[in-house]
């Protein structure tokens, strides 16, 4: 059974300041997602990391994969407040994703 | 492009009444897969429709159970509900096959009572 890990769950931060989230997981996977979800509302995809050292960047936010390592990062640069979410890696393996708790994002101005 | 489309997107039951919930996927997906999120919880996987068939099950009771349709639309059923069944559940649609993104719905929120 695929075990996936998140952390911190809880992230509070001041604007422009960088951090990362870190995604561990247990066993092999075909490709790993990540996701944000506003309160209330459903999920929004971000990235999808198709193989070992994927690396991809969307405006402040870039997501790597180490699949010997079965960890992903997600990297906030110099945050905003409209990054305030929860976000979610998956990891897609046995005709399904496995969500990690995820990581509640808060940033402050 | 509609994307995936989810009804209701509220709905109230009482605990041992059943509930059907029902998803149309993304235009060109042939795949529906369903999630359960608790409130403040991941989202868990349900089970997964192809063909007209379950193709994965995941560590949820029979109450719960799928069907899907020739156009590819799907729906979620859940019999004698509990307290806890109360959550958001989640369509996601995609293409078989490797390297496909799955895009989700917005979601139907059921309240149990």
């Amino acid at each position: 059974e695929l075990k996936v890990e998140q952390n911190p769950l809880f992230l509070s931060m001041q604007e422009g300041k960088n951090y990362t989230i870190y995604c561990n997981y247990s066993t092999t996977s075909d490709r790993l997602y990540w996701y944000r979800q506003d309160p209330g509302k459903s999920l929004e995809s971000l990235f999808v990391l198709l193989s070992n050292g994927a690396v991809k960047q969307e405006g402040r936010l870039m997501a790597s994969l180490d699949t010997k390592a079965r960890l992903s990062t997600l990297h906030i640069t110099a945050a905003v407040h409209d990054l305030s979410a929860t976000y979610f890696c998956a990891p897609y393996a046995g005709n399904m994703l496995t969500f990690g708790g995820g990581t509640r994002l808060m940033v402050k101005p | 492009d509609a994307g995936v489309t989810q009804s209701p997107t509220h709905l109230i039951k009482t605990r041992g009444q059943q509930v059907t919930l029902r998803c149309s996927p993304k235009s060109g997906h042939d795949t529906v897969s369903w999630y359960q999120q608790a409130l403040g919880q991941g989202p868990q996987f349900i089970f997964q429709y192809y063909e007209e068939e379950e193709r994965q099950r995941g560590n949820f009771p029979d109450r719960f159970s799928g069907h899907q349709f020739p156009n590819y639309s799907s729906e979620l059923n859940v019999n004698a509900l509990l307290l806890g069944d109360s959550a958001l559940y989640l369509c996601a649609s995609s293409l078989i096959g490797l390297n496909t993104e799955a895009f989700f719905g917005q979601g139907t929120r059921l309240t149990v009572v």
